[in-house]
């Protein structure tokens, strides 16, 4: 069965830190997608970023990058200099091939990560 | 504005009745997903609905139906309302049936208080 964990409950931080939130997944298919959502305290959920799992490649947007590792079945998020406005709940979430339950998104429980002044 | 309209924003409802909740997907999308977020759960899959067919179930309650119509709005059905069923549902589209190979789109959500 597909799992994702994200091990962190809550993390909090002081502006300007880095921090990096884990998501570690298990499924059996060889394709397969890997996500984060943001969802801050208005209760949407916005889209940051898609891997599918043939490319490894670590991607940088801004002060976001993440770290896709499939030996540690690990695809985590870390936030440079962080900021007040980062402060939200992050999703980990899977998605495997069409059909059935897979095709659908997999989510972790969420970090939520509170940014103080 | 994702392009994802749910509809209502909020809702505050009695034990025991029946509510509808409505998700138009984003214009071009074909599938529709209905997401329940809850305290305890955390983001559960439901169904989803593909030109009008269903094409997969996740963890809904045989108390729970959808629906997704010729024009592809998709409804959300929950009766017989308990506590336990407040939640915020989110309505996801996206444009194929392999979603993930072109990404979901999600509405802002229905929050759901039952009294």
């Amino acid at each position: 069965a597909q799992k994702v964990t994200q091990a962190q409950t809550e993390i909090s931080v002081v502006e300007k830190e880095d921090v990096t939130l884990d998501c570690v997944y298990e499924t059996r298919d060889t394709t397969y997608y890997l996500f984060w959502y943001k969802q801050p305290p208005s209760g949407e959920l916005v889209f940051l970023i898609r891997r599918n799992s043939f490319d490894e490649q670590n991607e940088i947007s801004g002060r976001y990058s993440w770290n896709f590792q499939k030996s540690t079945s690990s695809f985590n998020f870390t936030i440079t200099a962080s900021q007040v406005v980062d402060s939200a709940v992050y999703f980990c979430a899977l998605s495997g091939m069409p059909g059935g339950s897979q095709g659908n998104l997999i989510f972790g429980k969420g970090t939520k990560l509170s940014v103080k002044p | 504005d994702s392009g994802v309209t749910q509809t209502p924003k909020h809702l505050i409802t009695a034990t025991g009745q029946r509510v509808t909740l409505r998700c138009s997907p984003r214009s071009g999308d074909l599938s529709v997903y209905w997401y329940q977020q809850s305290l305890d759960q955390g983001l559960q899959f439901l169904i989803q609905y593909y030109n009008g067919e269903e094409r997969a179930k996740g963890n809904i309650l045989e108390r729970f139906s959808a629906q997704q119509f010729p024009d592809l709005h998709s409804e959300l059905n929950l009766s017989s309302l308990e506590l336990g069923d407040s939640a915020l549902y989110f309505c996801a589209s996206s444009v194929a049936l392999a979603a993930a190979n072109y990404g979901y789109t999600f509405g802002s959500g229905t929050r759901l208080t039952v009294v």
